[in-house]
C-alpha cells in the first residue's frame, strides 16, 4: 500500500533561516507522482509542485526547491530565506492509481512550520 | 485564474440530520474528488468521480455518503444521517486528467452537534 511519512511534526525557525521539510514515501508502482501542498492558517490546500517518478531533476521555484531522490524514496522540500508568510502546514502526497484510471492522493501527516520574526 | 469553489464554508448540523456539501470544480476538469480532514489530522481520500460515476471510494465512504453531479457544474457530497465523528473539513478537488495536479477548494467545515 502507498504510504507517505513526514517525520517532522513541527518545525520552528527564525525569519531568513533556510528550512528543509522531509518526505519519505513507499510504493510498489514504477510510475507515480509526488506532490507538495501548503495549508496556511486559513485552511485551504494550495498546490505547490507535482513531480513524476521518471524525473529526478531537482526543481527550484523562487525561494522553494525540491530534492527528489528515488534511491532513498525521498522528496524533500527546502524553503530558502524563510518568511513569516511561509508559516503553514505542509503536506507531501503520493498518487495512487485507482480502478478506472483516476487517482487519489495519499497524504502524509503534515509538518507544521512556524517562522518567527 | 480558475478555482474550485465550495459552499457553505461552515455548516453546523445536529446528529442524524442530512447535509449536502456543494462544490463547483474547475470548468474543463473531468475528475472530481472529495477528501476530508479531521481537525489536526491528515487529509484522507473519500471518493473519486469520473464520467458521471464513482471510480473509487474509501472505506470511510459508507452507505451514509453519496455523490452526485446534478448538472454540468456542481458536484455534491451528501451525508444522509450525520454522526458526531463526521465533524471535519471536507475538501472538494478536481483535475484535468489522472496524475495531473488536483486543485482543492477552500473546504467546508462541518460541525455535527
Amino acid at each position: 500500500a502507498q504510504k507517505v511519512t513526514q517525520a517532522q511534526t513541527e518545525i520552528s525557525v527564525v525569519e531568513k533561516e533556510d528550512v528543509t521539510l522531509d518526505c519519505v514515501y513507499e510504493t510498489r508502482d514504477t510510475t507515480y507522482y509526488l506532490f507538495w501542498y501548503k495549508q496556511p492558517p486559513s485552511g485551504e490546500l494550495v498546490f505547490l509542485i507535482r513531480r513524476n517518478s521518471f524525473d529526478e531533476q531537482n526543481e527550484i521555484s523562487g525561494r522553494y526547491s525540491w530534492n527528489f531522490q528515488k534511491s532513498t524514496s525521498s522528496f524533500n522540500f527546502t524553503i530558502t530565506a524563510s518568511q513569516v508568510v511561509d508559516s503553514a502546514v505542509y503536506f507531501c502526497a503520493l498518487s495512487d492509481v485507482l480502478q478506472g484510471g483516476s487517482e487519489k492522493l495519499v497524504f502524509g501527516k503534515g509538518t507544521k512550520l512556524t517562522v518567527n520574526p | 485564474e480558475p478555482e474550485v469553489t465550495q459552499t457553505p464554508s461552515h455548516q453546523v448540523t445536529q446528529m442524524g440530520q442530512e447535509v449536502i456539501l456543494r462544490c463547483v470544480p474547475i470548468s474543463n476538469h473531468l475528475y472530481f474528488y472529495w477528501y476530508r480532514q479531521i481537525l489536526g489530522q491528515k487529509v484522507e481520500f473519500l471518493v473519486s468521480f469520473y464520467n458521471n460515476e464513482i471510480s473509487e471510494k474509501s472505506e470511510i465512504f459508507d452507505d451514509q455518503f453519496s455523490v452526485e453531479r446534478p448538472d454540468g457544474s456542481n458536484f455534491t457530497l451528501k451525508i444522509r444521517s450525520t454522526k458526531l465523528e463526521d465533524s471535519a473539513m471536507y475538501f472538494c478537488a478536481s483535475s484535468e486528467a489522472p496524475s495531473y495536479e488536483q486543485y482543492f477548494g477552500p473546504g467546508t467545515r462541518l460541525t455535527v452537534t
